[in-house]
């Protein structure tokens, strides 16, 4: 079975500054697809990016890239310029791409704090 | 708007009162799914769907019933609840497709005494 693994529970980082949460996975397919979801006070999940995993290239949208490295399972989310607004719980998350449940396996989250 | 719609947001109650949470979608998406979320435990799938009248078990569904008569409606039923069903629910959905993004309602706070 498929398990992901985020090993920060919180990280802080100063306004305008760039922080970096990780984000391990373990699974024996080669297809898949990984997430990362924003959680903020509000507890409405948001999308914020996506990576296939048949891609080489790393996800980018706007301040928020992913670091994919595929043999090593890893797939951690880089924040530039972090702002008041970027305070949330930081979900990642795995979906196999052959199983037909759809399901999204995610991890525990990582309390993201961010210093006026 | 497109849209993922619970109700109640909120819902205290008590041990063996059955209680339905309502999920709806206006997106015409053939998949829906529930989750509970819990502390230190991210989100955990209960059931999903994959079109009307077709459900299957998630990861934790022991305690939980789900329907899908209408395309639009995925309810939630806890026939029995019981304390350890205290936890925070999402109702989601997304076209079929291990790619396409699922969308999440807002989530219901169920507390369970």
């Amino acid at each position: 079975a498929q398990t992901v693994t985020q090993s920060q529970p919180e990280m802080s980082v100063q306004e305008a500054e760039t922080v970096t949460l990780s984000c391990t996975y373990d699974t024996s397919e080669s297809d898949y697809y990984l997430f990362w979801y924003k959680q903020p006070p509000s507890r409405q999940m948001i999308l914020v990016i996506r990576q296939e995993a048949y891609k080489q290239q790393n996800a980018t949208e706007n301040r928020f890239s992913v670091n994919f490295q595929k043999a090593a399972k890893s797939f951690s989310l880089k924040i530039s310029d972090s702002q008041l607004g970027d305070a949330a719980m930081y979900f990642c998350a795995y979906r196999s791409a052959v199983d037909s449940n759809y399901q999204l396996i995610w991890g525990a989250g990582t309390k993201l704090i961010i210093k006026p | 708007e497109a849209q993922v719609t619970q109700n109640p947001r909120y819902l205290i109650t008590v041990t063996g009162k059955k209680l339905t949470v309502t999920c709806s979608q206006n997106m015409n998406h053939e998949y829906m799914s529930w989750y509970r979320q819990d502390p230190g435990l991210g989100l955990r799938q209960i059931y999903y769907s994959m079109n009307v009248e077709v459900t299957d078990k998630g990861d934790v569904p022991e305690g939980y019933k789900v329907s899908r008569k209408e395309k639009r409606n995925f309810p939630l039923i806890l026939e029995s609840p019981s304390p350890n069903q205290t936890s925070l629910y999402f109702c989601a959905s997304s076209l079929l497709g291990g790619a396409e993004t699922q969308y999440f309602g807002p989530g219901t706070r169920l507390l369970v005494l």
